[in-house]
């Protein structure tokens, strides 16, 4: 079956603008956790979706948001871009099934560069 | 809030011999830890898991080990090979719908 989708695989931004990224998890998983990835700080957790409600959200400041569709698939936006925000964006899709193991699948990420 | 801590951050050994990854977590309610394996330019991919419930994991080259008491766990990997070499995490969940992860282990292994 299809992995997990992430486009767009690369963008480069300046500061001040936003953007919008995509994930479309596996097929029957329907919870998407967000991480950003940057060299040295491992895998920072962004939030969580489950049936389109945000069921957990990281220590990230409220430029940061996302949203979840009826299909699964999801979306997270960055706005007033800053030059920290530099990273890569990987998206984890999960069966989510309570307590016990959260697999993640994760997708290939997407690369943003802010100029 | 939930942390994980990772040790060592880089670790090079010699084809063949052991590599040991350490991990400490802060909270006391994570039930489960897997380990993900990046390799340069790909996306990380689960390769061992432990359960609370269990003490010890092992697949082949590459076991597990937890210690709930002192809230340690650790990766064990024998008989490394150059294909080994990527960065590995740790991490914990707690249910919470959040999986919380070490910082990295880069590994090298030499031929």
């Amino acid at each position: 079956k299809a992995g997990v989708t992430q486009t767009p695989r690369y963008l480069i931004k300046t500061r001040g603008q936003q953007v919008t990224l995509s994930c479309s998890p596996i097929s029957g998983h329907r919870s998407v956790s967000w991480y950003q990835q940057t060299p040295g700080q491992g895998l920072q957790f962004l939030f969580e979706y489950f049936s389109e409600t945000q069921r957990n959200k990281g220590n990230f400041p409220g430029r940061f948001s996302g949203r979840q569709f009826s299909n699964s698939r999801s979306e997270m936006n960055v706005s007033t871009l800053e030059l920290g925000d530099s990273a890569l964006y990987l998206c984890a899709s999960s069966l989510a099934m309570g307590s016990g193991a959260n697999v993640l699948t994760f997708g290939a990420g997407s690369r943003l560069t802010v100029l | 809030g939930e942390n994980v801590e990772q040790h060592p951050s880089t670790l090079s050994v010699q084809e063949g011999d052991s590599a040991v990854i350490k991990c400490t977590y802060s909270d006391s309610a994570s039930n489960y830890f897997p380990w993900y394996k990046q390799e340069l330019g790909k996306r990380p991919q689960l390769i061992i898991d432990i359960r609370s419930n269990v003490g010890e994991k092992k697949d082949q080259r590459i076991a597990v080990t937890l210690n709930k008491t002192a809230k340690h766990f650790s990766l064990h990997i024998t008989e490394t090979q150059p294909e080994d070499s990527a960065v590995y995490f740790c991490a914990a969940y707690t249910g919470g719908f959040k999986t919380i992860f070490g910082a990295g282990t880069r590994l090298f292994v030499k031929a």
